[in-house]
């Protein structure tokens, strides 16, 4: 069965700091992960998607990883803003259920002015 | 502003009410999907539906009943809910099952008293 844990749950960094997220999943059998961002009481909103095929992929300060032979996954936040605070979840697609998504619990980040 | 509406936004009921949640998308999505999401967890999946058919009910308590009128519609109904159901109830869409992104709308959040 597929587990995704994301380290660290919760993260307080001063602005303009780099920081990285981090996402483990069990069983690298994926077709692609996808990293979110959920502000407080709001959806969910698609940051970048990496097919299984690729290494990496970016957007702006943004840029996430994916080794899936080791299960992991890291998002890069270049030169952190206040904005950026809100909640990051990954996901993976498996290849044995491809009409789900299987979500991590998330980091909690926080970007002091 | 998000491209999946959800209304209401804050819903507030007794164990013996019956209410519905709406969800509206005009993306053209086949496939629209509810999810339950508790405080600081991630969404669990509920129902996805795929060409106004249920494709996948994961197991939720028949006091939850989901469904799809039109390709642009889905309501979630909801009957006899226990205090435990408290949540934040998101929909999402996307192009046909098993496409991504998935689009999230902004969630109704749900008391029962």
């Amino acid at each position: 069965k597929q587990e995704v844990t994301q380290i660290p749950a919760a993260l307080s960094v001063p602005e303009g700091e780099n920081l990285v997220l981090n996402c483990s999943f069990t069983d690298s059998a994926i077709y692609n992960l996808q990293w979110f961002r959920q502000d407080p009481g709001k959806g969910l909103t698609s940051l970048l998607l990496i097919q299984s095929s690729q290494r990496e992929q970016t957007s702006g300060r943004l840029n996430a990883s994916l080794d899936k032979s080791s299960g992991r996954s890291t998002l890069y936040i270049a030169a952190s803003q206040p904005g950026d605070s809100a909640t990051y979840l990954c996901a993976v697609r498996p290849r044995t259920s491809y009409d789900k998504v299987i979500f991590g619990p998330g980091t909690s980040l926080s970007v002091i002015p | 502003d998000t491209e999946v509406t959800q209304t209401p936004k804050h819903l507030v009921m007794g164990m013996t009410n019956k209410k519905s949640l709406k969800c509206e998308q005009h993306m053209g999505h086949r496939a629209m999907y509810w999810y339950k999401q508790k405080a600081k967890k991630p969404p669990e999946l509920m129902f996805v539906y795929s060409y106004e058919k249920l494709s996948i009910n994961e197991s939720v308590p028949s006091r939850f009943s989901p469904e799809c009128p039109n390709s642009s519609l889905l309501n979630l109904h909801l009957h006899a809910l226990q205090p435990e159901d408290s949540a934040l109830y998101l929909c999402a869409s996307s192009q046909v099952l098993g496409d991504q992104p998935q689009h999230f709308g902004d969630g109704t959040r749900l008391s029962i008293l």
